[in-house]
């Protein structure tokens, strides 16, 4: 199975700072790589996908970029509703993979 | 409205089944592959399983293979995993979920709330 290391496991940011999450995989999966944002009791929710499309309606303080097996998650301009835990998804190749996930906290 | 809605968790002993169900609306399901996910408490997210858009295909996480049946009814606009000899580390929310495009497998543009199943003796 393709493996996804995502980095830093935890960061502390402030309202209105820049971060970026990576994620890199044990192989190429192309573009085939999306990102997610999950709240407290919530299921996750599709930020990006093929790496660097942003989901209809999503806000544009997030991007991505990255293929072959290197990839980032950019949030500019933190707002409050963004601190929350971050996961990266490989859909390239069965079985489907996560990375371990990035917690966002308040600094 | 699109939605997934999901149901029959609760608890169960080890060594036995139980039955989930996805209740898809809104969109046209029998055309998109649909998965499940689960998430153990306080734990990151985990594949376990996906069904094609027309049954015919099936794919599954080692950690549940032969254990794990993934299945659809387009007519009925539903999708099931039967689990059976359940373990303890199978507990955690299940997700449904449904791809970004009929061209899969792609990334999941909805989810369902979840269903809690509890394998505990």
């Amino acid at each position: 199975a393709i493996q996804l290391a995502q980095s830093p496991s935890s960061l502390s940011a402030s309202v209105g700072d820049r971060v970026t999450i990576t994620c890199r995989a044990s192989q190429s999966i192309r573009s085939a790589l999306a990102w997610y944002q999950q709240k407290p009791g919530m299921p996750p929710n599709l930020l990006l996908y093929d790496a660097a499309f942003l989901k209809s309606g999503g806000p544009s303080r997030f991007s991505g970029s990255g293929s072959g097996t290197d990839f980032t998650l950019t949030i500019n301009r933190l707002q409050p509703e963004d601190f929350a835990l971050y996961y990266c998804q490989q859909y390239h190749t069965y079985p489907i993979t996560f990375g371990q996930g990035t917690r966002l906290d308040i600094k | 409205q699109v939605q997934l809605v999901e149901s029959g968790g609760g608890a169960a002993q080890p060594g036995t089944s139980l039955s989930l169900s996805c209740a898809a609306s809104g969109f046209k399901f029998s055309i998109f592959s649909i998965h499940w996910v689960r998430q153990a408490p306080g734990k990151g997210l985990e594949w376990v399983a996906a069904v094609s858009y027309d049954g015919r295909k099936t794919y599954y996480a080692d950690s549940v293979k032969g254990r794990f049946t993934i299945s659809r009814d387009n007519a009925e606009e539903k999708a099931s995993l039967q689990m059976s000899s359940l373990r303890t580390e199978d507990s955690g929310v299940y997700y449904c979920a449904k791809e970004v495009s009929s061209t899969s497998p792609d990334a999941f543009e909805m989810w369902g709330q979840g269903t809690m199943v509890n394998v505990s003796s």
